[in-house]
């Protein structure tokens, strides 16, 4: 079955605190794996995405197939960090690109 | 930068009514969907549409649902005879997807509810 998982719907660091935020999937073949993220009354927005392997706004996640993980982390978190983070999961062009999204998890940084 | 949009920003309406939830997707994308989150939980995928046609639905995605591309501009989601439980907001995203990367533009969503 085609799951992402995220298993913390609330996360709360203190400014300046590393932060990650977990999400396993499960799929069959080979995926694509998303971060998108909403803030305080805006539109979903893509955060970053495995195939890039880049770093946004001082975030990092790595596709770890073995244990089917894709963990978004971030060293030092800002208060501005708060918001929504959904994990993502697309099977590409032979499923039209649909997203299987995680329950998201709401990050609240602390000042 | 070129947004999706999407109108009205909130909806609505009486069970059993029907409802059509508009959406312009960024002009040169190829791909379109329609997702909904109901309050409190997971966003899910509806519908995707590609070439004028239906690519794939979700078992959500019943014959109370239709979706048009009316006039190459406009995608909409109509739901025929409203329930309690369409209560959510409803995102429309689009994606260009000639790159293969599939990233998705979403809308600012409709919030939709049934009374």
């Amino acid at each position: 079955a085609q799951r992402v998982t995220q298993p913390e719907k609330l996360l709360s660091v203190f400014k300046g605190a590393p932060v990650e935020l977990k999400c396993n999937y499960s799929y069959s073949g080979s995926p694509e794996l998303f971060w998108y993220v909403q803030y305080s009354r805006q539109r979903l927005q893509l955060l970053l995405r495995h195939i890039s392997r880049e770093s946004i706004k001082g975030f990092t996640a790595d596709l770890n197939k073995g244990e089917t993980s894709f963990h978004l982390k971030k060293p030092f978190a800002q208060e501005e960090d708060s918001a929504m983070y959904y994990c993502a999961l697309s099977g590409g062009m032979d499923s039209n690109y649909q997203l299987i999204w995680g329950a998201g998890t709401k990050l609240i940084i602390k000042p | 930068e070129p947004e999706v949009t999407q109108t009205p920003s909130h909806q609505v309406t009486q069970m059993g009514q029907e409802v059509i939830l508009r959406c312009v997707p960024i002009s040169n994308h190829l791909y379109f969907y329609w997702y909904r989150q109901i309050l409190g939980q997971k966003v899910e995928f509806l519908v995707s549409f590609y070439n004028n046609e239906i690519s794939e639905k979700s078992e959500i995605f019943d014959d109370q649902f239709s979706v048009e591309r009316p006039d190459g501009s406009n995608f909409t989601l109509k739901i025929r005879s409203t329930k309690l439980e369409d209560s959510a907001m409803y995102f429309c995203a689009s994606s260009e997807a000639t790159s293969g990367t599939g990233e998705q533009y979403f809308g600012p969503g409709t919030r939709l509810t049934v009374t």
